[in-house]
C-alpha cells in the first residue's frame, strides 16, 4: 500500500466544471504539497499546506490532518488546466524526503 | 530566468555508457534534491544536499549513481554503466531551509532530464 494515494487516477471533465482531486496519506506529515506537471515533465508547486485551506485563483486546497486527507479543487475548469496533479507529503520524521502520490491525470475538454 | 534549470533536457545513451546531468538551483537556495520519475508514477526521492553536504541517499541510489554539489551551488548526478532500467525522468528541486522548528520547506522543481537507455 502506498503511503500517499490519490483518486481518481484519471479524470476527464468538460470545460467549466468543478473538479476535485483527493489525496490520502498514511504517514504523519508536517506539510502537504500539491504539484502540477505538464506534458514534457516540468513540475510547478501549487500549494504547500499544513492545516486548513489555501486559495490561489481558481485553485483551492484543503487539508484535514485528523483524517489524513487533502483535496485540490479547480473551479471553472479550463483546457489549460489539463495536466497531472500530484500530492506529496513531507514526513514529520524527515520532511525533506517528500513522498509523492502517483498523480491524477486531468483532461479538460472544451 | 531565476528558476531551477537542468541540462541536458533529453539524453539518449547506449547501455553501459556513463551519463552526467547538471542542476542549477535557485541561487539563494541552500537545499537541493534529486528525484527519479518513471512513466506513470510519481517522483521518487534519490538524495538531497544541504549546501555542499549530501545529507541522505535513498536505497534506490545504487553504487552506479553518484551525486555531488561541490561548491554548494550547482549539482551533478552521474550514472555509470547505464542499464535500460535507468530510463526515467530525473528531476531536481531546490528550497531554502529556514532554521525554524516546524517551518515548511517548499521545493521548486526544474524541468527535468529525460534519460533513455537503449
Amino acid at each position: 500500500k502506498n503511503e500517499v494515494e490519490q483518486s481518481p487516477q484519471n479524470l476527464t471533465a468538460q470545460e467549466g466544471e468543478f473538479i476535485t482531486i483527493n489525496c490520502s496519506y498514511s504517514v504523519g506529515i508536517s506539510a502537504l504539497h500539491w504539484l502540477q506537471q505538464h506534458p514534457g515533465g516540468g513540475i510547478v508547486s501549487l500549494f504547500m499546506l499544513s492545516s486548513g485551506k489555501k486559495k490561489h485563483g481558481r485553485l483551492i486546497a484543503t487539508i484535514n490532518i485528523q483524517e489524513k486527507h487533502s483535496s485540490l479543487h479547480i473551479t471553472a475548469s479550463h483546457p489549460r488546466d489539463s495536466a497531472v496533479y500530484i500530492c506529496a507529503g513531507a514526513p514529520k520524521t524527515s520532511y525533506d524526503k517528500v513522498i509523492f502520490g502517483p498523480g491524477t491525470s486531468l483532461s479538460v475538454i472544451p | 530566468d531565476t528558476g531551477v534549470s537542468q541540462n541536458p533536457r533529453h539524453k539518449i545513451t547506449k547501455r553501459g555508457q556513463n551519463v552526467t546531468f547538471r542542476c542549477d538551483p535557485i541561487s539563494e537556495h541552500n537545499r537541493l534534491y534529486w528525484y527519479r520519475q518513471t512513466l506513470g508514477q510519481g517522483p521518487e526521492f534519490l538524495t538531497y544536499f544541504q549546501n555542499e553536504a549530501q545529507l541522505e541517499k535513498s536505497r534506490l541510489l545504487s553504487d552506479r549513481f553518484s551525486a555531488e554539489r561541490p561548491k554548494g551551488s550547482f549539482s551533478t548526478l552521474e550514472i555509470q554503466r547505464t542499464e535500460q532500467g535507468d530510463s526515467a525522468m530525473y528531476l531536481c528541486a531546490s528550497s531554502f531551509r529556514r532554521m525554524v522548528a516546524g517551518a515548511g520547506n517548499e521545493q521548486f522543481f526544474g524541468p527535468g532530464t529525460r534519460l533513455t537507455v537503449l
